[in-house]
């Protein structure tokens, strides 16, 4: 079975820049999320979909960072303008289904590492 | 005070030791309690899965909730030096409308040959 895929693995932009990062759950995932992990943190929830629709965006940064999951299976995550404070590793992880059951197990892609100079 | 509070180390120990690792919360509503482990550049992967409170083990591995004193370990037993990796605990509450996990930073840890 193949993992979750993210691109690019690497990125540095300068700040102000555009950035857009791809990902692409395993098959059958209903539910992706982004996360972002700054060095020497874990992982922080930005962002939560089920399907097509967004369950959780609390902690999404709504003036710089956008997601969309159209047609419901890959999904991209954007920054405009970049931060310096952006420079972290954006983590994308996907379960199959959420429907209250507790915890899903969630299956995490390799991460884009963003450099913002 | 953090949701999740958990010791960065590093943690260096030899190989063959016994590894405790440890995290601590505040929040009352956790039920799901988790173990992931993360290699250098490469994402989480899920260890261990515990709901409420009580032990599990799985191989070299044994994790352990207690509720009351909002704690929760992981012990790996006979260490060896693949095991060397960062350690994070998640953790997320019963039901609700979302699967968020909270996760504690990690910590890293070290097995020397």
């Amino acid at each position: 079975e193949a993992g979750v895929a993210q691109s690019p693995r690497y990125k540095i932009i300068e700040k102000r820049q555009s950035v857009a990062f791809w990902c692409n759950p395993i098959s059958g995932h209903a539910t992706l999320y982004w996360y972002q992990q700054i060095l020497g943190q874990g992982p922080k929830l930005l962002i939560q979909f089920q399907n097509n629709g967004v369950v959780d965006d609390s902690q999404l940064p709504k003036d710089r960072f956008s997601a969309e999951r159209l047609k419901g299976v890959d999904s991209t995550l954007k920054i405009q303008p970049a931060k310096l404070e952006d420079s972290a590793v954006y983590l994308c992880a996907s379960s199959l289904d959420l429907r209250d059951k507790g915890s899903d197990t969630q299956y995490f892609g390799p991460g884009t590492r963003l450099t913002v100079l | 005070q953090k949701e999740v509070e958990q010791d960065p180390g590093p943690l260096s120990v030899p190989e063959g030791a016994i590894v405790s690792l440890n995290c601590t919360y505040s929040n009352s509503a956790f039920q799901y309690f988790m173990w992931y482990r993360q290699y250098s550049r490469k994402g989480p992967e899920l260890l261990m899965y515990t709901y409420s409170s009580g032990n599990k083990e799985d191989g070299r591995f044994t994790a352990q909730v207690d509720k009351s004193s909002k704690y929760i370990s992981l012990f790996i037993r006979d260490s060896q030096p693949s095991d060397s990796a960062t350690y994070l605990c998640a953790m997320s509450p019963v039901g609700g409308a979302t699967n968020k996990l909270i996760f504690g930073t990690g910590t890293l840890l070290a097995v020397q040959p």
